[in-house]
């Protein structure tokens, strides 16, 4: 079974400050999945990737396969970016997925 | 519009009950799964069926049970026998995953269970 370990476990940022949150794993991966947790409870896709780097606005996700890491990039973060973000890592059958504990990320204006 | 639908969204039930938390997608996927999210921990699998008629435990799947008569839901029963079933629940779904490849998990909204 994948070990899946997040660092920072809990994050505090001041609004505009570039952020990062890595993800590790023990066990080659077919794809890589990031997660946002709201403080409401529902979880949103932000990425799955599988080999080098995707944007989407001001979030940027890379992975390095050779190294099992992965991070996770915010830039110019805001208020509205505070959430529980969770990597996570299917395991070798495919159907299912190993999560991290989490970051809990707070961003002050 | 297609997704994960997850009723109710608060849930309160007095010790000693079962409870039966409904899952519904639309998005014709033949996966789904259930998981269970205590406060500061992550996600734990307890159920999931990869086809209609059939599905497997998870890593915590005592106290619980599912069903998978219909491609589109997946209902999840917390019995009497669950000794902690006060959590946070999330139903998900996916194409169908195999050995050397991964497809993405979609996530409902989640039923916050509170056992008296």
């Amino acid at each position: 079974k994948n070990e899946v370990e997040q660092s920072p476990q809990n994050l505090t940022a001041q609004e505009g400050e570039f952020i990062t949150i890595n993800c590790s794993y023990s066990v080659g991966i077919s794809a890589l999945h990031w997660l946002q947790q709201h403080p409401g409870g529902g979880i949103v896709s932000l990425f799955m990737l599988s080999s080098g780097k995707k944007k989407h606005g001001r979030l940027i996700a890379t992975i390095n396969i050779q190294e099992k890491h992965s991070s996770l990039h915010i830039t110019a973060s805001h208020p509205r970016d505070s959430a529980v973000y969770i990597c996570a890592v299917p395991e070798t059958s495919g159907s299912r997925l190993t999560f991290g504990e989490g970051t809990q990320l707070t961003v002050n204006p | 519009d297609g997704g994960i639908t997850q009723s109710p969204k608060y849930l309160f039930r007095k010790e000693g009950q079962n409870v039966t938390l409904s899952c519904e997608q639309n998005l014709n996927h033949d996966a789904m799964y259930w998981y269970r999210q205590d406060p500061g921990q992550g996600l734990r699998l307890i159920y999931y069926s990869q086809i209609v008629n059939d599905f497997q435990k998870g890593d915590i799947a005592e106290g619980y049970s599912v069903s998978r008569e219909k491609k589109e839901s997946f209902p999840l029963t917390v019995t009497s026998a669950q000794k902690n079933p006060t959590a946070f629940y999330l139903c998900a779904s996916s194409m169908r995953s195999g050995r050397a490849f991964y497809n993405e998990q979609f996530f409902g909204p989640g039923t916050r269970l509170t056992v008296l």
